[in-house]
């Protein structure tokens, strides 16, 4: 499983965008680059993933260079409620797959 | 749609004592994996269940144990407990041929004395 690395922490504003870069230099060909997000003591919650270029959806993009070695998770007009722990992983989407989430990057959204 | 629901919510328990914590997977989810989230850490993969059968196991030692049954419906069984095992304890589902999407339940806090 290729390993990633994320900042520890970020701050931010309401109402300002967020991109949070993961690295993940040994990416594999058949690897997806997936974000979480987990409020405290809550379970983490999908937020999108994608295998190159440029994903969005209605809460976030995710934009993967061409050589996939990293990837920025972008937040748009963050809220305080976007407060929270966001997550990087890769991995293939074999069934046999697990979930391997390092320390994730916490993010602090001040008013 | 019914999402991941675990039980109970909180737990405490005493060192040596034997636990278990259960987990209802979302409907349509055949595939089941288990966490252990330590203070300030990101979840650790203890392991997953597909058709009843273990699938993959991260390193947890064999006092961790599951069950799937029929339903999807998901076991963890810890035995002789110890002090470390206190954590946050996160059931997870997906469908088998989408295993990076998963959805996961609000977890068990267990806290063992």
């Amino acid at each position: 499983l290729a390993k990633t690395t994320q900042p520890i922490s970020m701050d931010s504003y309401e109402g300002q965008e967020v991109n949070i870069t993961c690295s993940h230099n040994n990416i594999a060909t058949n690897d997806y680059i997936t974000w979480y997000q987990q409020f405290p003591s809550q379970g983490p919650r999908f937020i999108i993933q994608g295998y190159k270029t440029k994903v969005t959806n209605e809460v976030a993009s995710l934009f993967i260079p061409a050589d996939r070695k990293s990837s920025t998770l972008s937040l748009p007009r963050v809220s305080l409620s976007d407060t929270a722990v966001y997550y990087c992983l890769v991995g293939d989407e074999s069934g046999y797959s697990t979930l391997t989430f390092g320390k994730g990057t916490m993010l602090l959204v001040s008013p | 749609e019914t999402g991941v629901t675990q039980s109970p919510t909180h737990l405490i328990k005493t060192r040596g004592q034997q636990v278990t914590l259960r987990c209802s997977s979302q409907s349509g989810h055949n595939t089941v994996s288990w966490y252990q989230q330590a203070l300030g850490q990101g979840p650790q993969f203890i392991f997953q269940y597909y058709r009843e059968e273990e699938n993959g196991r991260g390193n947890f030692p064999p006092r961790f144990s599951g069950l799937q049954f029929p339903n999807y419906s998901s076991e963890l069984n810890v035995n002789a407990l110890e002090l470390d095992d206190s954590a946050l304890y996160l059931c997870a589902s997906s469908p088998y041929d989408a295993a990076y999407e998963q959805y996961f339940g609000p977890g068990t806090r267990l806290t063992v004395t």
